[in-house]
């Protein structure tokens, strides 16, 4: 069936470094845009970054532009979320969303990954 | 890129109706019907409930629906059901070619 699973969640000190996967199946992942959507702990989503499907553009909230970068690997099926500079701020689950064209929404959600900024 | 603006709660009893609003900009919902929704009960990832301002995906109940004038979106749920208490997000694309979520709106079922 059609699913996204993410890893690599953890706990890292203020100012370091993680990279978020999601592991896309049951679905053409290298025709579809791709969404990561992020949640700090009793509080509303949050919308971090989109990658069209071929990984031509890529665009970021304000909150994590120049920090992270999304990417793809379209052979592998597999998102990525590179995260640096990281902050007690960027605490929150981390969700990967596929983004479908027809409805222009987001119309399948991973499980989500916590990531925990804290010394 | 400030949220778009939903009341933080609404309440209904069984077989009522509620109305959730989410208020953008000229920039994101009074520009776009690229509005959809979602619902999330406690603990679990978000499910698409209204997509395009007032499409429902298969699936949806039928007692759910969306509307728009200007730069407000809503969200209906007729036939209020203990099933559909949750929290409720509205979003929009926006002129950026970014997108915003509204705040969230905790649905309770009396």
């Amino acid at each position: 069936q059609v699913q996204l699973v993410e890893s690599g969640g953890g706990v890292v000190q203020p100012g370091g470094s993680l990279r978020l996967s999601c592991a896309a199946s049951g679905f053409t992942f290298s025709s579809y845009g791709m969404h990561w959507v992020r949640q700090a702990p009793g509080k509303g989503l949050e919308w971090v970054a989109f990658i069209r499907y071929d990984g031509s553009n890529k665009y970021y909230a304000d909150s994590v532009k120049g920090r992270f970068t999304i990417s793809r690997d379209n052979s592998k099926n597999t998102l990525y979320l590179q995260m640096n500079s990281l902050r007690a701020e960027d605490t929150a689950v981390y969700y990967c969303a596929k983004y479908n064209w027809n409805y222009f929404a987001f119309d399948i959600w991973g499980q989500g990954t916590m990531v925990t900024v804290s010394s | 890129q400030s949220a778009l603006t939903q009341p933080p709660s609404v309440s209904g009893s069984p077989g009522q109706s509620v109305t959730i609003s989410c208020t953008g900009t000229s920039s994101d919902v009074g520009s776009y019907n690229r509005v959809s929704w979602y619902q999330q009960p406690p603990g679990t990832a978000p499910k698409l409930m209204i997509y395009e301002v007032s499409n429902r995906p298969s699936g949806v109940p039928d007692r759910f629906s969306g509307s728009k004038s200007g730069n407000t979106a809503s969200l209906t749920i007729s036939g209020l059901q203990a099933e559909d208490e949750a929290d409720y997000y509205c979003s929009s694309y926006t002129s950026s070619s970014t997108f915003l979520f509204g705040g969230g709106t905790k649905l309770t079922v009396l």
